[in-house]
């Protein structure tokens, strides 16, 4: 399997502009992570999906942020409208419930994001 | 709520010394702990998972333990390399935290040639 998959790897858009970020999950995992790190805040969870489905957002910093999940190979997460402070890398990962999986997480290579 | 910490913020070594990383965490109660490493720019890299039932693991050159009880795990590394450098995070699930992860901070590594 190739392993998480986000694009794009660098974003660097204007305040007020739409981000949309993209995450393929590794093939058969139910669970998908979106994070973000800062060196301030280090890693927060911002939402998680379960078999596409969200269980928990309560790390989504505000409205402007929204997440989907419209089938088990793909999310996204979008920001409307983008603010400077939202500059970060995001990550996605994802994990299995499978027998022996123990619920160990795999992280994709992140996007950057810089507004400016 | 679960915290964890992870002391030092950043460590330099010679090459070839062991080493060990620190990590602590508040609650007791947790599903698993699991050490991550990431290089500069890169995403995380899975180390090694420990199951609250388990006292460690091992992994070429690396040993994690977990002491549940006093809240502690350890990340021994044997004979550090220079390829050894990057940023080492712990995250513990806790039981009742379905699958969500609470990370340290992380310790910044240096391997000196």
């Amino acid at each position: 399997d190739a392993g998480v998959i986000q694009s794009p790897r660098h974003e660097v858009t204007e305040m007020g502009q739409e981000v949309t970020l993209r995450c393929k999950p590794i093939s058969g995992h139910d669970y998908l992570f979106w994070y973000r790190q800062t060196m301030m805040r280090g890693l927060e969870l911002l939402i998680y999906f379960n078999n596409n489905v969200p269980i928990d957002d309560s790390g989504m910093p505000e409205d402007r942020f929204s997440a989907k999940m419209p089938n088990a190979s793909f999310s996204t997460l979008k920001i409307q409208p983008s603010e400077p402070r939202d500059s970060a890398v995001y990550f996605c990962a994802s994990s299995s419930t499978g027998l022996g999986s123990y619920n160990e997480q795999f992280f994709g290579p992140g996007t950057r994001l810089t507004v400016l | 709520k679960q915290e964890v910490t992870q002391i030092p913020a950043a460590l330099s070594v010679p090459e070839g010394e062991n080493l060990v990383l620190n990590c602590s965490f508040t609650d007791s109660a947790i599903y698993n702990l699991q050490w991550f490493r990431q290089d500069p720019g890169k995403g995380l890299t899975s180390l090694l998972l420990i199951q609250s039932s388990q006292r460690e693991q091992t992994s070429g050159r690396l040993n994690a333990s977990l002491d549940k009880s006093s809240g502690r795990s350890t990340l021994y590394i044997a004979a550090s390399q220079p390829g050894d450098s990057a940023t080492y995070l712990c995250a513990v699930e806790n039981l009742q935290g379905a699958q969500k992860l609470v990370f340290g901070q992380g310790t910044r590594l240096t391997i000196n040639p």
